[in-house]
C-alpha cells in the first residue's frame, strides 16, 4: 500500500534559519506528491505540488523536488519567518483501482521565534 | 461558496449520542472527500464521493460511520452510537475532478466524545 514517512517533530528555528523537512514515500504506480500547510486555527492548504520526476514544486519560497530514486519529497526553504509557523504535512495521491484517496504523513510542526 | 464550509465547528457529545458533520464543498466542484485527524496522527481518509456516488467507502472505520450526499453539493457524515475513541478533527474537501490534486479543505469539525 501507500505510506507516506516525514520527519518526527516539533521542529523549533529562529527567523531566517534554513529549513527542511524530510518527507521519504513508498507508493504503488506513479504517486503525485504535495505538501499541505495548516496555520493555527485555519484549514489545510495545498502549499506546493510535483506530478513527476524531477519535477520541483515551489510556492511562498518553499520548495520540493520530486525524486523517484530516493522516493523522497523533502521541503525546504531558505530563510523562514515567524508567519511560517504552522504544521506542514506531505502527501500522495497514486491513483489504484477504485482509490482516489491523498495519503499522508503524520504532520511536522513548525515554530519559528524572533 | 468561496470555500469549503463545515458546520458545527465544535460538537461535544455524549458517548452513545449520534451526531451529523456537515460540509458544503466549493460550488462545481464534484468531488468531496471526508478525512480525520486524530491527536498525533496524520490525515486519515474515510469516504471519497463522485456526485452523490461514493466509489471509495474503503476508509470508514466501522458500520457506526456513514456519509451520504444529495444534490451533488452538501454531503453529511453521520456517526452512530459516539465512542470515545470518534474524538478527532473531521475534514472535509472538495476538488472539481476526480482525482485529488487540487483538493480544497474545510476547517473541520472538532468532535469530542464525553
Amino acid at each position: 500500500g501507500n505510506s507516506v514517512t516525514q520527519m518526527e517533530g516539533p521542529v523549533t528555528l529562529s527567523e531566517e534559519a534554513f529549513l527542511t523537512i524530510n518527507c521519504t514515500y513508498t507508493a504503488t504506480g506513479y504517486p503525485s506528491l504535495f505538501w499541505y500547510v495548516q496555520y493555527p486555527g485555519e484549514g489545510l492548504q495545498l502549499l506546493l505540488k510535483a506530478t513527476k520526476a524531477d519535477d520541483k514544486g515551489s510556492n511562498k519560497g518553499f520548495e520540493a523536488t520530486y525524486r523517484k530514486e530516493t522516493t523522497s519529497f523533502h521541503l525546504e526553504k531558505g530563510s523562514v519567518q515567524v508567519s511560517d509557523s504552522a504544521v506542514y504535512f506531505c502527501a500522495l495521491y497514486s491513483q489504484g483501482a477504485g482509490s482516489y484517496q491523498l495519503t499522508f504523513g503524520k504532520g511536522t510542526k513548525l515554530s519559528v521565534i524572533p | 461558496g468561496a470555500g469549503v464550509s463545515q458546520s458545527p465547528s465544535n460538537k461535544v457529545t455524549e458517548k452513545g449520542k449520534d451526531v451529523e458533520l456537515r460540509c458544503d464543498p466549493i460550488s462545481g466542484h464534484t468531488a468531496l472527500y471526508w478525512y480525520r485527524q486524530s491527536l498525533g496522527q496524520g490525515l486519515e481518509f474515510l469516504i471519497y464521493f463522485q456526485g452523490n456516488s461514493a466509489p471509495d467507502k474503503s476508509g470508514l472505520p466501522s458500520d457506526r460511520f456513514s456519509a451520504e450526499r444529495t444534490g451533488g453539493s452538501v454531503s453529511t457524515l453521520t456517526i452512530q452510537r459516539t465512542q470515545q475513541e470518534d474524538s478527532a478533527v473531521y475534514l472535509c474537501a472538495s476538488s472539481s475532478q476526480g482525482a485529488p490534486t487540487e483538493a480544497f479543505f474545510g476547517q473541520g469539525t472538532r468532535l469530542t466524545v464525553v
